[in-house]
C-alpha cells in the first residue's frame, strides 16, 4: 500500500534557530518527492521537487534530501522566521504513462515558531 | 503568477443536498485534480480528470460525486447528496503533465465545505 510517514507531528522552535523534518515512504512505481507548506486554511504550496537521481534540493532557506535506496526524505529549513509557521507535507507522486500523477500526501508536521 | 481558483471559499449546505464546487485551473494545464482534507487530517486524492474523462479515482469518490468541466475554464465538482462526513476543505489543483517541473500541481485555496 502506498505509504508516507512523516515526523516528528508537531514541532516548536525559537526564531532564528533551524530544524529538520522527516519523511519515509513506500510509493510505486515512484516518479517525484515534493515537500508542500500549508498555511492553516489555505492549499499547499510547493517548495521542493526531486526525482530519485536528485539528493539534494534548496530553495532558499529551505533544503530537501533524498535517499531513494532508504526512501527517505528531511526538509531542513534554516534561521527560522515566524512566518514559517505552518505545516509541511511531504508528498509523493506515482508516476503514470502520459504525464499523469498521483500524490500520496503524508499528514504533515505542524511547525511552529515562537519569539 | 497564474493560479488556480476556487469559489465559494466557504459553502455551507443542508444534509441531503446538492453542492457544486467550482475551479477555474490554470489556463494552460492540461490535468486536473480533486483533493479533500477533514479537519486535522491528512490531505486525501479523490479524482484526477485528462481529456474529458476520468484518469483515475479513489474509493472515497463514489457515485454520490462527479466531475465536470462544462467549457474550456471551469472544473466543477458535484456531490448529490451531502452527508455530514462530506464536510471537509476541497482543494482543486491542476498541472501541465510532461515530468519533474511540468507536473508540479497548484492548488487552489480550497472550498469549505461544512454539511448541517
Amino acid at each position: 500500500k502506498n505509504q508516507v510517514e512523516q515526523s516528528p507531528q508537531s514541532l516548536i522552535i525559537l526564531e532564528g534557530k533551524n530544524c529538520t523534518l522527516q519523511c519515509n515512504y513506500t510509493v510505486s512505481p515512484f516518479s517525484n518527492l515534493r515537500w508542500y507548506k500549508q498555511d492553516t486554511g489555505r492549499g499547499p504550496v510547493s517548495l521542493t521537487i526531486m526525482t530519485f537521481s536528485e539528493n539534494t534540493k534548496s530553495n532558499g532557506r529551505y533544503t530537501a534530501t533524498l535517499d531513494a535506496d532508504t526512501k527517505q526524505s528531511s526538509l531542513h529549513i534554516t534561521a527560522s522566521q515566524l512566518s514559517d509557521s505552518a505545516s509541511y507535507i511531504c508528498v509523493v507522486s506515482a508516476g503514470f504513462s502520459g504525464g499523469y500523477n498521483k500524490l500520496i500526501f503524508g499528514a504533515g508536521t505542524r511547525l511552529a515558531v515562537h519569539p | 503568477e497564474p493560479e488556480v481558483t476556487q469559489t465559494p471559499s466557504h459553502q455551507v449546505t443542508q444534509m441531503g443536498q446538492e453542492v457544486i464546487l467550482r475551479c477555474v485551473p490554470i489556463s494552460n494545464h492540461l490535468y486536473f485534480y480533486w483533493y479533500r482534507q477533514i479537519l486535522g487530517q491528512k490531505v486525501e486524492f479523490l479524482v484526477s480528470f485528462y481529456n474529458n474523462e476520468i484518469s483515475e479515482k479513489s474509493e472515497i469518490f463514489d457515485d454520490q460525486f462527479s466531475v465536470e468541466r462544462p467549457d474550456g475554464s471551469n472544473f466543477t465538482l458535484k456531490i448529490r447528496s451531502t452527508k455530514l462526513e462530506d464536510s471537509a476543505m476541497y482543494f482543486c489543483a491542476s498541472s501541465g503533465g510532461g515530468t519533474g517541473f511540468k507536473n508540479i500541481q497548484y492548488f487552489g485555496a480550497g472550498t469549505r465545505l461544512s454539511v448541517l
